[in-house]
């Protein structure tokens, strides 16, 4: 079983669309939690951090469920700017792991 | 504007050849990684360093090395290229891990 799964996409979507990516991950002793953004051909840039109670930054919204081992990202009123992949990330339990990464769900936005 | 540096940005190169490919990064960042990443999947981690003179292997064996002799800088270096080693690579630095890494550019390698 891969450490971080995710929605398998692509995600094809209208402008102005609410969009919701799902994760998983199986260390219920992991940390910390993200969402990257990779466009295509370019590195992961840091979305959002996910926190315990949820948290939300203009149109995106993320959510953790320790309990479930479950992490989303919401997107609102969709751009077409906002096509490219989205990376569920995880840290482990011990200090100074590495990040590791999901495959990513890929989402197309269109006009 | 980067704060992390990646050369070069694509590299063909022979079977058999040399290589070094190069990240610094001008935060101060005391960890660094290095990771590969395959068209359409995931990264994995290949080496990384937590500080000068310090280096691991990550969880996806690598034929690579990588040294650490000054804060800023972190190389990896294939002895001997080969068509498998075909990838994109991607050095990233973090501090404190809380926030997350900041990526370079990667370097595209094709080894033909």
């Amino acid at each position: 079983r891969k450490e971080v799964e995710q929605d398998p996409g692509p995600f094809n979507v209208p402008e102005g669309a609410t969009v919701a990516f799902n994760c998983t991950y199986s260390n219920s002793a992991s940390q910390s939690f993200f969402w990257y953004r990779q466009d295509c051909r370019k590195e992961p840039k840091l979305l959002m951090s996910v926190y315990s109670s949820g948290n939300e930054d203009g149109r995106f919204t993320a959510q953790l469920n320790r309990a479930s081992q479950y992490i989303s990202l919401l997107i609102r009123d969709s751009k077409l700017s906002d096509s490219a992949t989205y990376l569920c990330v995880v840290k482990g339990e011990q200090a100074g792991t590495a990040l590791i990464f999901g495959k990513g769900t890929t989402l197309s936005v269109s006009s | 504007e980067a704060d992390i540096y990646q050369t070069p940005r694509y590299l063909v190169i022979g079977t058999g050849k040399k290589i070094t490919l190069e990240c610094s990064q001008t935060m101060g960042h005391d960890k660094m990684y290095w990771y590969q990443q395959d068209p359409g999947m995931e990264l994995h981690l290949i080496h990384y360093s937590y500080g000068v003179n310090s280096t691991e292997k990550g969880d996806l064996s690598s034929e690579s090395t990588v040294s650490r002799i000054r804060t800023e800088h972190f190389p990896l270096t294939l002895e001997s290229a080969r068509p498998s080693h075909t990838s994109q690579y991607l050095c990233a630095s973090s501090e404190p891990d809380l926030y997350g890494y900041t990526f370079g550019s990667g370097t595209r390698l094709t080894v033909v």
